[in-house]
């Protein structure tokens, strides 16, 4: 167990709709990051967050959007789904920004488009 | 940019067999670089990592040493156990940009060991 968690497990739903995935970190980690893993593209970062701020984004699609709250969890909202866009999504976290501190990983979030 | 390139697999060996998985990274600055483990229906867990060259990185195992002169940290286990199938990931995470610590992941490798 990373001590990272994310909700739901697994998420069913059409295409044109929205969907919102939890995560929540560690207890005392600062940095969350969100990848996104699939057949096609393999494992992709999306977007990190420290201490509520963005900070970085990578192949992330304008569909789609991220927060980090106050109390560090954060959501990853995606909108107007594609059949494209199943895939499983991790979170991560890491105590710090620095490059040399380990991510912690998730269970991941299966999402499937119908 | 970043990128990591790992061996195409799937690789399939005997229990107690000699294990291999080659990777090579392109980065612009000075990166870290990682094993991912991940277990069926699992998140990814850290296997070892090395972050700087020539430095070690061994953990249940396996070893990998990052090399700067090949751009190289191809990961090694004397003895495969059937518990060792799994995907692997190579990855790197690239300090020169400071704040941003993302890390680039190789497309993974799927080992089976049978007994």
């Amino acid at each position: 167990d990373s001590g990272v968690t994310q909700t739901p497990k697994h998420l069913i739903t059409a295409t044109g709709q929205r969907v919102t995935l939890r995560c929540s970190p560690r207890s005392g980690d600062l940095s969350v990051y969100w990848y996104q893993q699939s057949l096609d593209q393999g494992l992709q970062f999306l977007i990190q967050y420290y201490n509520g701020e963005e900070r970085a984004k990578g192949n992330i699609l304008e569909r789609f959007s991220a927060q980090q709250f106050p109390d560090l969890h954060s959501e990853l909202n995606l909108s107007s789904l594609e059949l494209g866009d199943s895939a499983l999504y991790f979170c991560a976290s890491s105590v710090g920004l620095s490059g040399y501190n380990e991510q912690f990983f998730g269970p991941g979030t299966r999402l499937t488009v119908l | 940019g970043d990128s990591v390139t790992q061996m195409e697999g799937p690789v399939t060996l005997s229990e107690e067999a000699f294990l291999t998985i080659n990777c090579t990274y392109t980065a612009t600055g000075y990166p870290s670089l990682f094993w991912y483990v991940q277990y069926p229906g699992e998140g990814l867990q850290l296997l070892l990592k090395a972050t700087k060259a020539d430095d070690k990185g061994s953990n249940k195992g396996f070893e990998a040493t990052y090399r700067k002169e090949t751009t190289s940290f191809h990961l090694e286990k004397g003895s495969v156990q059937v518990s060792d199938s799994a995907v692997y990931f190579c990855a790197l995470s690239d300090l020169v940009r400071g704040a941003n610590s993302k890390l680039t992941f190789g497309k993974g490798i799927t080992l089976s060991v049978r007994p």
